[in-house]
């Protein structure tokens, strides 16, 4: 099984709302992935949790904050977003933690819209 | 950084015929990644290749890894509609758990 699963998967939010997107996965990875994806554009990595703890933040702003409460959980929790930001959010996971690169398992991504 | 250049950009076939997607790295490949994702959704891993000269296939797709390990190829065999989407190829940054994608390629099969 290789599922990750990613809730909700569309989200329509005005620029002062709070949300969070969800994901989730039960293949006992031990790293986990947040990628934007704009339209007609490959995916660009935003965060990376291994075991647990964040270990790499590719320079993104702090209106996006991740959290990882457990091992199979990963959360993005957005605040005052701006239009720009209106992408598809991939959650993604691999076996693999500390700094080995592995296969990553993509979830099914959140469409977010800021208006 | 690492570039990775995908050709063509976008790709129209008749169903049943052969095709070809390439992917070239600026920088040798420790790892490389394909993945198909439909408009929308997520991605869908497809294969991974490591060694110069490794070549992989599932189903009626085969992947390759040339021997200087800078450039791969998807070469999907009889293509039918269901092979429609974007491939993306991805490549390891070296063992820091980054994975830069391609430019990505279209490919669309008339019925």
């Amino acid at each position: 099984d290789t599922e990750v699963t990613q809730t909700p998967k569309h989200l329509v939010m005005g620029m002062t709302n709070k949300k969070s997107l969800k994901c989730e996965q039960h293949m006992g990875h031990r790293a986990m992935y947040w990628y934007k994806q704009k339209a007609k554009k490959p995916p660009e990595l935003m965060f990376v949790y291994s075991y647990e703890k964040l270990s790499i933040n590719e320079s993104v702003p702090s209106r996006f904050s991740p959290e990882c409460p457990n091992s199979s959980l990963l959360n993005l929790h957005l605040h005052a977003l701006q239009p720009e930001d209106s992408a598809l959010y991939l959650c993604a996971s691999s076996h693999s933690g500390a700094g080995v690169t592995d296969t990553q398992y993509f979830g099914p991504g959140t469409r977010l819209t800021v208006l | 950084s690492q570039e990775l250049e995908q050709s063509p950009q976008s790709l129209i076939v008749q169903e049943g015929k052969n095709l070809t997607i390439n992917c070239t790295s600026s920088k040798t490949l420790y790892g490389l990644y394909w993945y198909k994702q439909k408009y929308g959704e997520g991605l869908i891993f497809l294969m991974m290749l490591q060694k110069g000269g490794e070549e992989k296939s599932h189903e009626k797709i085969t992947a390759k890894l040339d021997e200087k390990k800078q450039q791969s190829s998807l070469h999907i065999t009889a293509s039918q509609p269901s092979h429609a989407g974007i491939y993306l190829c991805g490549a390891d940054s070296g063992g820091y758990q980054k994975v830069t994608f391609g430019t990505g390629t279209k490919l669309q099969v008339i019925p």
